[in-house]
């Protein structure tokens, strides 16, 4: 199975603040990655496809980039609905895969 | 609008079974793969296995093979999840989520999530 490792397991940020979240692949996942944002007693919402596609409705701060194993989501700018938790997800091969996750809290 | 409507929480007892349904609409139902995905409290994602209801083919992870059994019923457009020989392991919230994309595969879509609590 490919493993996906997130980092950092956690984070706080001011509003306005830039924030990146990482996750690698045990292998090459041809930017076969999703970023998904999930808050308390949600279920997870679709941000990025594709490494780097912006789901519809999704605001333009969030961005994702990366390719082979390495890959990064960024915030541009901090808001306070953007607080939760983020994971990523491999839909490259079965079984797919998530990291672990990212709690992204307000400063 | 798509929406996925999952049924309500459940307690089971240890060594039952529960069944779970996801009701779909807002698109064709047998056009999209449907997943289920496992979160058990204050934990990450885990995927289940999926059903393309117009074949009803599966497949699971290995895992779950001996756990879950996934149908779907297209007359009314609802997919299920069996969960079987229960045990505390299994108390989490299951989601159902549409799969889409080509060569690689996100979820589109999600349920709200069903509460499986086992207990005595």
């Amino acid at each position: 199975d490919i493993q996906m490792t997130q980092s950092p397991a956690s984070l706080s940020a001011s509003l306005g603040e830039t924030v990146t979240i990482q996750c690698r692949a045990s292998e090459d996942i041809y930017s076969g990655l999703a970023w998904y944002q999930q808050k308390p007693g949600k279920s997870p919402q679709l941000l990025i496809y594709g490494a780097s596609s912006l789901q519809d409705g999704v605001p333009s701060r969030f961005s994702g980039s990366g390719s082979g194993t390495q890959y990064s989501l960024k915030i541009s700018s901090m808001q306070t609905e953007d607080e939760g938790v983020y994971f990523c997800q491999q839909g490259l091969k079965y079984p797919f895969t998530f990291g672990s996750g990212t709690k992204l809290e307000i400063k | 609008e798509v929406q996925l409507q999952q049924s309500g929480p459940e307690v089971g007892r240890p060594g039952s079974s529960v069944k779970i349904s996801c009701k779909a609409s807002g698109y064709t139902f047998t056009d999209y793969v449907m997943n289920w995905v496992k979160q058990s409290p204050g934990q990450g994602l885990e995927w289940i296995g999926w059903i393309d209801p117009e074949y009803g083919s599966t497949d699971y992870a290995e895992k779950f093979k001996k756990k879950a059994t996934l149908t779907a019923d297209t007359s009314s457009s609802t997919a299920y999840i069996q969960l079987s020989s229960l045990t505390s392991e299994d108390t989490a919230t299951y989601f159902c989520a549409r799969l889409s994309g080509r060569g690689s595969y996100y979820f589109d879509y999600w349920g709200q999530g069903v509460m499986v609590t086992v207990s005595s």
